[in-house]
């Protein structure tokens, strides 16, 4: 089945700081989407970004499918965007399943 | 609120007990989907129904009864668990078609002892 790594595998910023995680996947996909899993277990839709560019406040996010690989952006972090950010992608037929890497757990201090 | 929810939103049961989770979706999608996510380990996909069919079953244990009366809602049956099933169980919903994002519930944090 396809494979999707995430690294780094954790991280920890001082609020104010930039960051980028990254997603890489072993085959051509027809979905990828970004979330963020809040303490609480609440998973957050990001992104759903199959290829190209999106930005959405301070928050951007690039697939490049061709090279196989995506990438989530946040700038000037702040304390509430601590949590498991998970990338998923699917290649699936007319029933769409998420495979989910592992996750980046981002932690940023005040 | 991402339109799906899910009750209840903490479970503890004895090995014994049946138990039921239940999902509902407010944003007329076609199918809907449970994933099991355990501590340190990826979300893992457990059912998905298309259309209030059953499409996919990734093996699951028999103990783990999946119902879609309608697609606005989705059961989870709960049956002689172990208490390696305890996890956080997650539910989502989507859209069939060229556009196809998943959204998720709250999900129920399950704990078997």
């Amino acid at each position: 089945g396809i494979q999707v790594e995430q690294s780094p595998p954790d991280l920890i910023l001082q609020e104010g700081a930039n960051s980028t995680l990254r997603c890489n996947f072993s085959d051509s996909v027809n979905n990828l989407q970004w979330f963020h899993q809040n303490p609480w277990g609440q998973l957050i839709n990001l992104f759903y970004i199959p290829s190209g560019t999106k930005q959405n406040g301070r928050l951007s996010a690039t697939t490049v499918a061709t090279e196989r690989y995506s990438l989530l952006y946040i700038s000037s972090s702040q304390t509430t965007d601590s949590g498991v950010y998970f990338c998923a992608v699917d290649l699936s037929g007319s029933a769409r399943q998420l495979t989910f890497g592992s996750g980046t757990q981002l932690t940023v201090l005040p | 609120e991402t339109g799906v929810t899910q009750t209840p939103r903490h479970l503890v049961m004895g090995m014994t007990n049946k138990k039921s989770l239940k999902c509902e979706q407010h944003l007329g999608h076609n199918a809907m989907y449970w994933y099991k996510q355990s501590a340190k380990k990826p979300l893992e996909l457990m059912f998905v129904y298309n259309f209030k069919e059953q499409t996919e079953n990734n093996s699951v244990p028999s103990r783990f009864s999946p119902e879609c009366p309608n697609s606005s809602h989705l059961f989870l049956h709960l049956h002689t668990l172990q208490p390696e099933d305890s996890a956080l169980y997650l539910c989502a919903s989507s859209q069939l078609g060229s556009y196809n994002e998943q959204f998720f519930g709250p999900g129920t944090r399950l704990t078997v002892l």
